[in-house]
């Protein structure tokens, strides 16, 4: 268990709708980053979130969004689901991000 | 973003052969890590480099941190079947900051 926690580990949904995955850092861990992984794809950054505030915004797309509370989880909105969207999402978080990224497990998410 | 090319992409490797991949990058990083994942899984951290030249192992891996701060390098000693995974290089410019991460080495090791 790496401390980061993210629901739901499966999710599958239909074109057009809107799902929401959730992320709890590791305790202690101000930053959450969400990644989007692909089907034999790299680790593509969406975006960073330090205690509540955004702080770095990567190829995020305008039908995603995301925040984070200030319990400092964090939640990935994505609308208007396509096809392509289906994808591993990652949630990571740090502290002051000297020692790396601590991952969840990650949530895959199938769009038919 | 920055760029950070891993090569090389795939590898085939018999168990037992080591096992050699790097890492470059366009811009100086104060900060190498190296992470696996494996399959369904989220990546977890290896091996973290903080100094120009420092060499770091874990077990049989050791990674390098290159002289010239724009690339890292990761060895893998006598594979063996659970090394079968996607190895991702990571870098920053300065604490605190994003790290940016790498395509990525997917290694396959037969047995």
């Amino acid at each position: 268990d790496s401390g980061v926690t993210q629901t739901p580990k499966h999710l599958i949904t239909a074109t057009g709708q809107r799902v929401t995955l959730r992320c709890s850092p590791r305790s202690g861990d101000l930053s959450v980053y969400w990644y989007q992984q692909s089907l034999d794809q790299g680790l593509q950054f969406l975006i960073q979130y330090y205690n509540g505030e955004e702080r770095a915004k990567g190829n995020i797309l305008e039908r995603f969004s995301a925040q984070q509370f200030p319990d400092l989880h964090s939640e990935l909105n994505l609308s208007s689901l396509e096809l392509g969207d289906s994808a591993l999402y990652f949630c990571a978080s740090s502290d002051r991000g000297d020692y790396g990224y601590t991952f969840g497990s990650g949530t895959r998410l199938t769009v038919v | 973003g920055q760029q950070l090319n891993q090569s090389p992409q795939s590898m085939f490797i018999q168990e037992g052969e080591d096992v050699s991949m790097n890492c470059t990058s366009s811009s100086i990083f104060n900060t190498w890590l190296w992470y696996k994942q494996d399959p369904g899984e989220g990546p977890v951290l290896l091996i973290a480099l903080y100094k120009a030249g420092e060499l770091t192992s874990n077990g049989r891996l050791t990674a390098q941190f290159g002289i010239t701060r724009k690339d890292s390098f990761l060895n893998i000693s006598a594979s063996i079947p659970s090394d079968v995974g996607i190895y991702f290089c990571a870098g920053t410019t300065n604490t605190g900051n994003q790290f940016y991460f790498g395509t990525g080495t997917s290694l396959t090791v037969i047995p």
